[in-house]
């Protein structure tokens, strides 16, 4: 099994829409992040919490809301889907401590198309 | 700010031709470097990373990467292109100042030629 899970892999959905993308991980680490990838864009980081009762802004904020359910699961709301929000996400989880590189451990990916 | 340049949205290479992919960073503070890979309809995985150890970084699948301060470069490179090789290659950056938030540069695709 993995150790970083999305769900779903793929969801196709119309403007306007809520919807939520979901990331659970059992490699027991605090932090988690979610990333968008476009075409020619590269990752961008969304948002990022580095534990439960942390949660912060990353740089493609907008548009997008978060929740840390537990150190083990974070999700990735968008509260009225637009187009332009179709992409490739992805969670990740990083270790911190000592020796803390933000080597990233991803998922496999959640595929979102906005029509 | 940390930043990243990848020279070069897409690289061809003759099967059995060295793959050069290279990466700019910038950085304020030493900083670490990452190469991830992505093959298609996957999430990435960590090729090698420069954590200012060893100047060359030695990674899986045979591909290595040769941090240069002087340069900001962390080039990756590969003797011999294998079919397999076919991929996006993502170069990254990471510091203590951006929190070891990770930034990405825009991608390279790496094709094979048989």
């Amino acid at each position: 099994d993995a150790d970083v899970t999305q769900t779903p892999r793929n969801r196709i959905t119309k403007t306007g829409k809520r919807i939520m993308l979901e990331c659970s991980q059992t490699k027991g680490h605090d932090r988690m992040y979610w990333y968008r990838q476009d075409p020619g864009l590269g990752l961008r980081l969304i948002y990022y919490s580095f534990d439960v009762k942390d949660i912060n802004k990353g740089e493609i904020s907008d548009g997008y809301s978060v929740s840390r359910q537990a150190q083990a699961k974070f999700s990735l709301s968008l509260e009225s889907a637009i187009p332009n929000q179709t992409a490739l996400y992805f969670c990740a989880t990083s270790e911190p401590g000592q020796g803390e590189t933000g080597e990233l451990f991803f998922g496999e990916g959640s595929r979102l198309t906005v029509l | 700010a940390q930043s990243v340049t990848q020279l070069g949205s897409h690289v061809s290479v003759s099967e059995g031709a060295l793959v050069l992919l290279r990466c700019n960073y910038s950085s304020s503070v030493p900083p670490y470097l990452f190469w991830y890979v992505q093959y298609p309809n996957q999430g990435l995985q960590l090729l090698l990373k420069y954590t200012s150890a060893a100047t060359l970084v030695k990674g899986i699948n045979g591909f290595e990467a040769e941090f240069k301060k002087s340069e900001t470069s962390f080039h990756l490179t590969k003797p011999s292109a294998h079919m397999s090789d076919a991929a996006e290659y993502f170069c990254a950056v990471s510091d203590i100042t951006g929190g070891f938030k990770t930034i990405f540069g825009a991608g390279t695709r790496l094709f094979v030629k048989a």
